[in-house]
């Protein structure tokens, strides 16, 4: 089955304590990116991957890192998380910037 | 950055009602697509189109892009058609592959 797969759903945290949400796709796609949903925002891109190795920023990207080392994983990384990262993320994949995009279930975080 | 902005954002209905949703840009775009967020919270993609129009069953969608708007129709509307219903554009615009947001219009519909 088609899927993009993020790890974890949930997660209650600390300020400070580094955390990894881990994302995966099947389809072979080139293109993934990171959003976060706030009440009254919307969906922000956080930050985009074109391909392997090859990773630009959002209109959101501060606090966060990404790598793109295999194509089908795009590990979202809050190095020292603080309260107002406290979101719903998603991370999404398609064949290139310009096709449809498929998301992940979401990862709601909270950091206290 | 490119603004985009969705109406109305809150709509109620009774099931059985047509709506049509509408999502204005600011800027020429060479991606415009609809999602639908469910009330569990998960992000369908109803629509790539970036100008033109399509149909996928008893939903479709029309983007003018010359005058930098989408519109979504929903017929006769369903239970499941409630949630909140997003246009996403991005600008055109070579080595920027942002994907822009708009906030949203919720659907209710009342059985």
């Amino acid at each position: 089955e088609a899927q993009v797969t993020q790890n974890p759903r949930y997660l209650i945290t600390v300020t400070g304590k580094k955390l990894t949400v881990t994302c995966s796709q099947n389809m072979n796609h080139e293109y993934m990116s990171w959003y976060r949903q706030d009440p009254g925002l919307g969906l922000r891109q956080i930050y985009y991957s074109m391909n392997v190795e090859v990773t630009d920023k959002g209109d959101v990207p501060e606090g966060y890192k990404v790598s793109r080392k295999e194509k089908r994983n795009f590990p979202l990384i809050l190095e020292s998380p603080s309260p107002n990262q406290t979101s719903l993320y998603f991370c999404a994949s398609s064949f290139g910037p310009y096709q449809p995009q498929h998301f992940g279930d979401g990862t709601r975080l909270s950091i206290l | 950055g490119i603004q985009v902005e969705q109406s109305p954002p809150d709509l109620i209905l009774q099931e059985g009602a047509n709506s049509t949703l509408r999502c204005n840009f600011s800027d020429s775009v060479n991606n415009l697509q609809w999602f639908h967020q469910n009330p569990w919270g998960q992000l369908i993609n109803l629509f790539y189109i970036p100008s033109g129009t399509k149909q996928n069953g008893r939903l479709s969608a029309t983007t003018v892009a010359t005058e930098r708007y989408s519109l979504l129709y929903i017929s006769s509307s369903q239970t499941t058609d409630s949630g909140v219903y997003f246009c996403a554009v991005t600008i055109s615009n070579f080595g920027n592959e942002k994907l822009t947001f708009g906030t949203g219009t919720r659907l209710t519909i009342i059985p």
